[in-house]
């Protein structure tokens, strides 16, 4: 069964600072991944995500990720956080759309940034 | 352009009523239907999907029940709800090439 985790519940950052998020999957074949944003109340906004090609795959709002596949992971990069950038970020990978196509997602992982 | 629309946003209800959350997607044909659950600081449970007219799978069994009479509606419902149903509720549509497109939720508090 497809699952995915990522380890860490909370995370600061100053602002400027560097980020990654950590994401880590379980699937039997090829995976689509994805990351998602979510601001409190709100639904989920896609900041990237990986059907195949480039492993390095860029997003909105200056964010990157990359597929390892040895490593079954997806992690979230950005270079310089700003204060915007609290949120929740949920990572999630498909299943094959004739199968339901359904995603599965992680715990998320909330990310705070001080100034 | 497809749209995704949600409603309520936000609802309270007393224990053991009734409840019917409604989801409608424009601009698009024959997508797949989600309805997903998030409890307060957890994540997303996958509550059911629709491939098709009439066609529901449940992931988790509990107290909810979907239906989906058109293409494009999909309908999450409860005949008597529980304390334990509280929570934010999110319907989403997937193309066969494209990622998951959620509404903007609805906030229910059983009271």
């Amino acid at each position: 069964a497809q699952s995915v985790t990522q380890p860490d519940i909370h995370i600061t950052v100053s602002e400027g600072a560097s980020l990654e998020l950590r994401c880590n999957y379980s699937y039997g074949a090829t995976p689509y991944l994805f990351w998602y944003v979510q601001s409190p109340g709100q639904g989920l906004q896609l900041l990237l995500k990986y059907f195949s090609g480039d492993t390095l795959v860029q997003g909105i709002k200056g964010f990157e990720a990359e597929f390892k596949r040895s490593q079954s992971s997806f992690n979230l990069r950005k270079p310089s956080v700003h204060w915007s950038d609290a949120a929740e970020y949920f990572c999630a990978v498909a299943a094959l759309y004739n199968q339901g196509g359904k995603l599965i997602f992680g715990q998320g992982t909330e990310l705070s940034v001080k100034p | 352009s497809q749209t995704i629309h949600q409603w309520p946003a936000t609802l309270v209800q007393p224990v053991g009523s009734p409840l019917s959350l409604e989801c409608t997607v424009e601009g698009t044909s024959n997508p797949n239907l989600y309805w997903y659950r998030q409890a307060a600081g957890r994540g997303l449970q996958l509550l059911f999907y629709s491939v098709g007219i009439g066609q529901i799978s449940s992931e988790v069994p509990q107290n909810l029940s979907a239906s989906r009479p058109q293409d494009r509606q999909f309908i999450l419902s409860s005949k008597k709800l529980l304390l334990s149903d509280s929570g934010f509720y999110l319907c989403a549509w997937r193309g066969q090439y494209t990622e998951a497109f959620f509404g903007q939720g609805t906030r229910l508090t059983v009271v």
